[in-house]
């Protein structure tokens, strides 16, 4: 089980829209519309973003959006804030009854 | 609202056992599925397996044969084992709560470091 594709960096400025891509299979994130997103703080617990695709959890702010195309998924931050600068990882459901781990996106607002 | 704790030893000595367990506070274990990750030093993520209340089990099939996902809901905790470690199982482990797909509570975390 190979972990899912993100870009290892992606950077904006505060202010602008970047995108983060997560790319797996059929065997899972093409198969099922069980794809989360998670930022991560170092150092900190990792927090659920996005759930089901394009759901957001109570508390999160909506210039967090999730999609999906065949087997990529996409996290998309709009309105860049200096507070959005951290680690993101997508999930999917897999075939197997297993979760799958992207391998993570640095992301850095300039 | 809920709350997850890990807690074990910080340090296992390479071929022994690393045994953690996660204890959930403000909310009960049952009707929920409960999951481990872990996050070796400067890399990702990566999902352990995941334990219903009733005690049935999924586990990455890369660490199958020497993970064991218990929990004790008299104690409302899970636990986590994994035999014969090496250096490769140096990491945080974190403990979350799950759906079986989302993780949506998270503990802080635990480093174990696998050394001689």
């Amino acid at each position: 089980q190979s972990a899912l594709t993100q870009p290892a960096s992606v950077s904006g400025s505060p202010g602008q829209s970047i995108t983060i891509s997560c790319t797996g299979t059929s065997s899972d994130v093409g198969g099922y519309n069980y794809v989360s997103w998670y930022q991560h703080h170092p150092g900190r617990a990792p927090k659920l973003m996005i759930y089901d695709v394009r759901n957001r959890p109570s508390g999160v702010s909506n210039r967090f959006s999730g999609s999906k195309s065949g087997n990529t998924a996409s996290l998309t931050i709009s309105g860049l804030q200096a507070e959005d600068e951290a680690d993101y990882y997508c999930s999917s459901y897999t075939s197997s009854s297993s979760v799958l781990f992207g391998g993570g996106t640095k992301l850095t607002v300039l | 609202q809920v709350q997850l704790q890990e807690s074990g030893p910080g340090l296992v000595k390479p071929s022994e056992t690393l045994s953690l367990t996660c204890t959930v506070s403000g909310g009960s274990i049952s009707s929920y599925y409960w999951s481990w990750i872990r996050q070796p030093p400067g890399k990702g993520l990566e999902w352990i397996g995941h334990i219903y209340y009733s005690g049935s089990t999924n586990y990455n099939p890369s660490l199958k044969s020497r993970v064991t996902i218990l929990v004790d809901t008299s104690k409302n905790q899970f636990s986590l084992k994994v035999t014969s470690v090496t250096a490769a199982d140096t990491a945080v482990y974190y403990c979350a709560r799950t759906d079986g797909r989302r993780m949506d509570v998270w503990g802080k975390g635990t480093t174990v470091t696998v050394s001689s």
